[in-house]
């Protein structure tokens, strides 16, 4: 089954600590992105890839880095440089537009928790 | 400016009823795609429909419908016979240009309440 795959589930973090993200697509997709979403809001564009070894700010970079080494594969660091970390991380992919709709398909979260 | 504004923060809906979901949109571009996603309490994102903004007819999927005004810059979404699964939080979103790898803008979700 083609998909999105985050791991983990649910990380618990300390204080002071970088933590990193998971996020793998087997949909052979070019563009990757990851989102913040605190309770009761919308999504927050943190950084997004449209190719592989290329990468662009979004709106809330401060305090995370990413790397796109692999098509596949789009990995989120959480920063102790990030103040209030807490939240639920979301991470898509899309194929081009031109394709189909362009829609984006998401994976299942990580919900970060710092302690 | 705000790209996407879901005014509605909360609704409910009795069963088997139909229930329309706010959105409007705000872009200079000719070109864009409407977007709604469900997001039940899992948190799963689930793609519900689109539309382009050079499509003539109102898309459908199913239960799912998209009100398509242009001129009035709103992309409604209405559900028909509402059902008990279908309480969860629903977003709608726009990339603009149809063509590119373009950011998506989300709006703030309208939270469902289906009652039975």
């Amino acid at each position: 089954d083609g998909g999105i795959t985050q791991s983990p589930k649910y990380l618990f973090r300390k204080e002071g600590q970088n933590v990193t993200l998971s996020c793998e697509q087997n949909l052979n997709h070019d563009a990757m992105y990851w989102y913040r979403q605190d309770p009761g809001q919308g999504l927050r564009l943190i950084y997004y890839s449209q190719i592989v070894n290329d990468f662009q700010k979004g709106d809330i970079a401060e305090g995370y880095s990413v790397s796109r080494e692999k098509k596949e594969s789009f990995p989120l660091t959480v920063t102790s440089a990030q103040k209030n970390p807490t939240a639920f991380y979301l991470c898509a992919s899309c194929q081009k537009s031109g394709q189909g709709r362009g829609e984006q398909f998401f994976g299942p979260g990580t919900r970060l928790t710092v302690l | 400016a705000q790209k996407i504004t879901q005014t509605q923060p909360g609704m409910f809906v009795q069963e088997k009823e139909a229930v329309t979901l706010d959105c409007t949109y705000d872009t200079s571009d000719p070109s864009y795609g409407l977007f709604w996603y469900k997001q039940p309490s899992s948190g799963e994102m689930i793609f519900l429909i689109y539309q382009g903004s050079y499509d003539q007819q109102n898309a459908t999927e199913g239960r799912y419908s998209l009100n398509f005004q242009k001129a009035r810059k709103s992309a409604n979404l209405v559900i028909s016979a509402s059902q008990l699964g279908d309480s969860a939080m629903y977003f709608c979103a726009m990339r603009e240009g149809l063509w590119n790898f373009n950011k998506f803008y989300f709006g703030s979700g309208t939270k469902l309440n289906v009652k039975p």
